[in-house]
C-alpha cells in the first residue's frame, strides 16, 4: 500500500520568506504526485502535479515542486510567500497501475500561516 | 458552472439517523470518489467508482454505502449515523481513473456533518 508523510504540520512565515514543505511517500512502483491547496473555508484545488518528464514542475501562483526519486520526495517550494498563501497544503500520491491505481492517498496536511 | 456540486453544505444528525450526501458532476467524468477530512488525519478514501454501475471500497468504508446509477451522480449514504462520522466530506472526480495522472481530482466544496 502507498503512504504519504508530510513532516511539517504547521509552518509560520513572514511575507517574502521562502517556503519549502516536505513530502515523502512510500510505494514500490511508479507513482503520480500531486500538491493540493485548501484555502480557509474552501475546497481542495490542484496546485501542481508530476507524472513524468522534468522532475521540477511548476504550478499556479509561483509554486514549484521537485520530484527526487531516490529520496521518494516531492517537496513544495515558493521563493517568496504572500499573506494570501495562508492555507492548508496536501501532498498526494497514486500508483500508476495495479489495485491502487487512480486512488490518491493524501498526507495529513501542512497548515501554512503567513504573517503580513 | 461546470464542476462538482455537493449538497447539503452543512448537516446535523442525531445518532442513529440516516441520510444521503449528494454529489453531482457535469464534466462527464468516469471516476468519482468520496473522502472524509478529519483534523490531523488528512483525507481518507471512503468509496470510489470507476464508472456507472461500478463501485468499490476505499480505506474507511464501514457505515457508508454508495451507488452509481448514472455517470453524473454518486451519492453517499450514512446508514445509521454515529458521532465518529462527524467530519467534512468531499466528493472528487476525474475524467478516468487513469486520468488522475494527467488531471488530478476536481473537488466539491464539501459537506460539514455533525452527529450528536
Amino acid at each position: 500500500a502507498q503512504s504519504v508523510s508530510q513532516h511539517n504540520h504547521h509552518v509560520i512565515l513572514s511575507e517574502a520568506a521562502s517556503l519549502e514543505l516536505g513530502c515523502n511517500y512510500s510505494y514500490g512502483g511508479t507513482v503520480n504526485l500531486f500538491w493540493y491547496v485548501q484555502y480557509p473555508g474552501q475546497h481542495l484545488q490542484l496546485l501542481l502535479k508530476y507524472f513524468s518528464g522534468d522532475p521540477l514542475v511548476k504550478g499556479i501562483k509561483g509554486f514549484e515542486a521537485e520530484f527526487i526519486k531516490s529520496k521518494f520526495s516531492f517537496n513544495l517550494r515558493k521563493p517568496s510567500v504572500q499573506w494570501s498563501d495562508t492555507a492548508e497544503y496536501f501532498c498526494a500520491v497514486n500508483a500508476r497501475s495495479g489495485a491502487n491505481a487512480g486512488k490518491s492517498t493524501f498526507g495529513d496536511g501542512t497548515t501554512l500561516t503567513v504573517k503580513p | 458552472n461546470a464542476g462538482v456540486t455537493q449538497t447539503p453544505k452543512f448537516q446535523v444528525l442525531k445518532t442513529g439517523q440516516s441520510m444521503t450526501l449528494q454529489c453531482a458532476q457535469d464534466m462527464n467524468h468516469e471516476y468519482m470518489s468520496w473522502y472524509r477530512q478529519d483534523p490531523g488525519m488528512g483525507l481518507r478514501l471512503i468509496h470510489y467508482s470507476v464508472g456507472a454501475g461500478i463501485t468499490d471500497q476505499g480505506e474507511v468504508p464501514n457505515g457508508y454505502n454508495v451507488s452509481r446509477s448514472t455517470t453524473e451522480d454518486f451519492p453517499l449514504r450514512l446508514l445509521s449515523a454515529a458521532p465518529s462520522q462527524t467530519s467534512v466530506y468531499f466528493c472528487a472526480s476525474s475524467p478516468r481513473w487513469e486520468g488522475v495522472a494527467n488531471y488530478g481530482y476536481t473537488f466539491g466544496s464539501g459537506t460539514r456533518l455533525t452527529v450528536v
